[in-house]
């Protein structure tokens, strides 16, 4: 079945990075490409942007672009998502999800658990 | 890029009655490129409805999508209690892809 497993919960204070590893499994990792979704408490659903596993290509919403680079490491079939310059305004759960086949349309049909970033000084 | 605006903000029914949640799009969206998803606290978002009106893997045929354009709307025909939750649309027709604010589902 596929699973996608997030990294721990992350403190960052302002102006420091952040890496978010994403792990699949049961299904073929190149085949199909995942996107990475925001919610600052008690908000709604923000989309950061996405990455071919294939290619390694990427695509990031304007509003991230500059400060988001998403990545992939094939052979343990794992993506990657670093925010840098972190603001107080960053503290969120950030998710993976998986587009629901191989149209790759953002048709997000499987979601990792997310990881809650907090960013405070 | 498209401005989903969701209505109401909270919808307050008993089990049992039927819920009509409405996805009012700023432009177009093209192909009926409309989602349906469903967020209960502490949980990762779960796909309901694509393509305006189909409904995804295992989600119970008292989950329909209708709609076209600018406007478009997710019906729970009989509410059981599970489905009191949060629910988002997301138009993935125009890039970027765009999420509505939600909508509130709570027990009345």
């Amino acid at each position: 079945q596929v699973q996608l497993v997030q990294s721990g919960a992350e403190v960052k204070k302002p102006g420091a990075s952040v890496k978010v590893s994403c792990k699949a499994s049961g299904y073929t990792f190149n085949g199909y490409y995942m996107h990475w979704v925001r919610q600052a408490p008690g908000q709604g659903l923000e989309w950061m942007g996405r990455i071919n596993p294939n290619s390694g290509g990427t695509n990031y919403a304007q509003k991230f672009q500059g400060r988001v680079t998403m990545t992939r490491d094939t052979s343990i079939s794992t993506v990657y998502m670093e925010l840098t310059s972190l603001r107080s305004d960053d503290t969120a759960v950030y998710y993976c999800a998986r587009v629901v086949s191989t149209t790759q349309l953002p048709i997000l049909n499987y979601w990792g658990q997310g990881t809650l970033v907090t960013v405070s000084s | 890029e498209i401005v989903l605006t969701q209505s109401p903000g909270t919808l307050s029914l008993s089990p049992g009655e039927r819920a009509t949640l409405s996805c009012r799009a700023s432009q177009t969206v093209g192909s009926t490129y409309l989602a349906w998803y469903q967020q209960k606290p502490g949980q990762a978002p779960r796909l309901l409805i694509f393509g305006a009106s189909s409904r995804a893997t295992g989600i119970p045929d008292r989950f329909s999508g209708s709609g076209s354009g600018t406007d478009f709307i997710l019906t729970i025909s009989r509410l059981e209690p599970e489905d009191f939750a949060v629910y988002y649309c997301q138009q993935y027709g125009n890039s970027p892809q765009t999420f509505g604010q939600g909508t509130k589902l709570e027990i009345k």
